[in-house]
């Protein structure tokens, strides 16, 4: 099993442009999340879905757009990138009913 | 919704002491309290966890323990070596909505 991957690892932005993190997990877990951790920072969740068709807002939603057509998959979209979306952003999943989060590598992302 | 809090951000000690983080959360329906660690540059671990009906869990050197009427939860890492130096974050969730929130991690240094 390959886990969480996330694509791409590294990505640079400009300010305004639009680009979409790739997850996919190959776990059959229903429950996935986006997080971004800011350098020295926790982890802020932005979005999650407790299965394929539903999603929901987490505590910093604004600037982001998810959707969950499959099991597998859960791509993050951001709009009109600003400098303060700079992050470190990690896709995680979960068999659910509060059980451990797998995370993904991670993806850099910076807005010039 | 939910806030997690937790303290001190920053920890420093020899090898062979013992550390403590602690952390308070704000809902009392949270049932659900894992500990992860992130080592420089790599993606969050669990490490341990519990739920609301255990008030204290041991793993080798590591225990957590929990206090429902204080709304507050403790890591106890013992006789610590330095590759435990580490970022750790407490966690808190609700059974239905699974969703986790982070606290803003301890950064832990075990000087040899």
């Amino acid at each position: 099993n390959a886990g969480v991957t996330q694509t791409p690892k590294f990505r640079i932005l400009k300010i305004g442009q639009s680009m979409t993190l790739q997850c996919t997990q190959d776990m059959n877990h229903n429950y996935m999340y986006w997080y971004r951790q800011d350098p020295g920072m926790g982890l802020k969740l932005i979005y999650y879905s407790v299965g394929a068709g539903i999603t929901d807002k987490g505590e910093v939603p604004n600037g982001y757009n998810v959707s969950r057509s499959t099991t597998e998959d859960f791509p993050l979209r951001l709009e009109l990138a600003a400098p303060s979306q700079t992050s470190v952003y990690f896709c995680a999943s979960s068999p659910g009913g509060t059980g451990e989060l797998f995370f993904g590598e991670g993806s850099r992302l910076t807005v010039l | 919704g939910e806030n997690v809090e937790q303290h001190p951000s920053t920890l420093s000690v020899q090898e062979g002491d013992s550390a403590v983080i602690k952390c308070t959360y704000s809902d009392s329906a949270s049932n659900y309290f894992p500990w992860y660690k992130q080592e420089l540059g790599k993606r969050p671990q669990l490490i341990i966890d519990i739920r609301s009906n255990v008030g204290e869990k041991k793993d080798q050197r590591i225990a957590v323990t929990l206090n429902k009427t204080a709304k507050h939860f403790s890591l106890h890492i013992t006789e610590t070596q330095p590759e435990d130096s580490a970022v750790y974050f407490c966690a808190a969730s609700k059974l239905r909505t699974d969703k986790l929130i982070f606290g803003t991690g301890t950064r832990l240094q075990v000087f040899p």
